[in-house]
């Protein structure tokens, strides 16, 4: 079953605004990671962030983490039209009871940069 | 570096055929992984293997079989395609299960009519 629920669902902004995207999950985590996917094409990693970090930053992305509210927020500064992509959450499935030791995936938030 | 490459990119299939996507990563990495990504469901995991010669179920192993063949190869099979087989698959490594980040493969488009 799902693990991280991305919110919202879609998201459509004005290049050069900043976007945020929220990601809650249900059980325990030893770490959270989020991904990017553009159209057709497979995941880039963006960022991790351990269950012990409460902020991290990569670039225009900053990555929160509230372990207490078990949430997520990935934050993308002065946006481009080259972010339209959809961003995943992800975190360890063994901490989620998945039975396999690999990543269990929201469904995502699917990102519009209007030029 | 390629990174992890899947072949085929794409695939049509009739309803009891079988079939092997193959996967290879460069990045000589232990862990590796089958996902498949239905639209609106995220990507869910098939597979996952530890390291050569280990293999365990994910979240929808039904219908498949997989193969560690070595460090670097980690085949996923249809035994008798099933119109809800109909997916994008995805192979992914990492260096150690899911406490570091994962690479993804282009990804195989599979219609099985």
């Amino acid at each position: 079953s799902q693990q991280g629920e991305e919110d919202p669902q879609a998201l459509s902004i004005q290049e050069g605004e900043n976007a945020t995207m929220n990601c809650s999950y249900k059980t325990s985590i030893n770490n959270l990671q989020w991904y990017r996917q553009n159209s057709g094409r497979g995941l880039v990693h963006l960022i991790l962030i351990r269950s012990n970090e409460r902020e991290k930053h990569s670039g225009r992305l900053r990555v929160t983490l509230d372990t207490s509210k078990k949430s997520s927020s990935l934050l993308i500064t002065a946006s481009r039209a080259a972010d339209t992509a959809s961003y995943f959450c992800a975190t360890d499935a063994q901490a989620s009871g998945g039975g396999a030791d690999g990543l269990t995936f929201g469904k995502g938030t699917h990102l519009i940069i209007q030029p | 570096n390629a990174g992890v490459t899947q072949t085929p990119k794409f695939q049509v299939l009739k309803t009891g055929q079988s079939m092997t996507l193959q996967c290879a990563q460069d990045m000589n990495h232990n862990s590796m992984y089958w996902y498949r990504q239905d639209p609106g469901m995220g990507l869910r995991l098939i597979y996952y293997s530890a390291s050569e010669g280990t293999t365990d179920k994910g979240e929808v192993p039904n219908g498949y079989n997989v193969s560690r063949l070595n460090k670097r190869e980690f085949s996923l099979r249809l035994e008798s395609a099933a119109p809800s087989q109909t997916s994008v698959y995805f192979c992914a490594s990492s260096e150690f299960r899911a406490d570091t980040e994962a690479f993804f493969g282009q990804g195989t488009r599979l219609t099985v009519v």
